[in-house]
């Protein structure tokens, strides 16, 4: 059974910073693409940032470019995102979701909160 | 950055009648359009990829139609589980991938 389980979420002051995890099993990890997907309180879904199977293609959403690294390690089936800089605005439910065959979300987490305020 | 509006908002349905969301794309996304459930507290779920084939154990009453700009996802007879909000989302021009702003199914 695939499974995708987020952690590192918590409460955060503007400004500070975050490692966010996603533990992956059930699949051969190191031949999916991963992607992140965020959620504000009661708003619609956001992509964040995308890292292909190797780490050779990564991608981010303008919102968070230069602020986020997405990052993986096949060795230990996991997906990394180093949220640093973080603003009000980043407060959302972090999702990582798999990139399934026809390159759409197959599997996604049940994602992670994270809360920027002072 | 392609936009994808999504409409009505809201629909307002009861259980045994026809679902249809509509979603468009501010310029062709060739058929690269999914679609996904979300119901609260839970993550997305895939039901259609490339805009009219099904997901794996997506039920037959889900169905995805359209090409270029215009799509709609068709619910042929609603059960109470199918009560959520539904998101469009194109790969075809990315990065950004991109989401629609939702449709919610909701219980009249």
């Amino acid at each position: 059974e695939v499974q995708l389980v987020e952690s590192g979420g918590g409460l955060v002051k503007p400004g500070g910073s975050l490692r966010l995890s996603c533990a992956a099993s059930g699949f051969t990890f190191s031949s999916y693409s991963l992607t992140w997907v965020r959620q504000a309180p009661g708003k619609g879904l956001e992509w964040v940032s995308f890292i292909s199977d190797s780490s050779r293609y990564i991608y981010y959403a303008d919102s968070v470019k230069g602020r986020f690294t997405i990052s993986r390690d096949n060795a230990k089936n996991s997906l990394y995102l180093h949220m640093n800089s973080l603003r009000v605005e980043d407060t959302a439910v972090y999702y990582c979701a798999r990139d399934g065959p026809f390159y759409y979300f197959d599997y996604w987490g049940q994602g992670t909160l994270v809360t920027v305020s002072s | 950055e392609i936009v994808l509006t999504q409409s009505p908002a809201t629909l307002s349905l009861s259980p045994g009648e026809r679902a249809t969301l509509s979603c468009r794309a501010s310029q062709s996304v060739s058929s690269y359009l999914g679609w996904y459930q979300q119901k609260p507290g839970q993550a997305p779920r895939l039901l259609i990829y490339d805009a009219s084939n099904r997901a794996t154990g997506i039920p037959a009453r889900f169905s995805g139609s359209g090409s270029g700009t215009d799509f709609t996802l068709t619910i042929s007879s609603l059960e109470p589980e199918d009560f959520a909000v539904y998101y469009c989302q194109q790969r075809s021009n990315w990065p950004p991938v991109t989401f629609g702003g939702g449709t919610k199914v909701e219980i009249k």
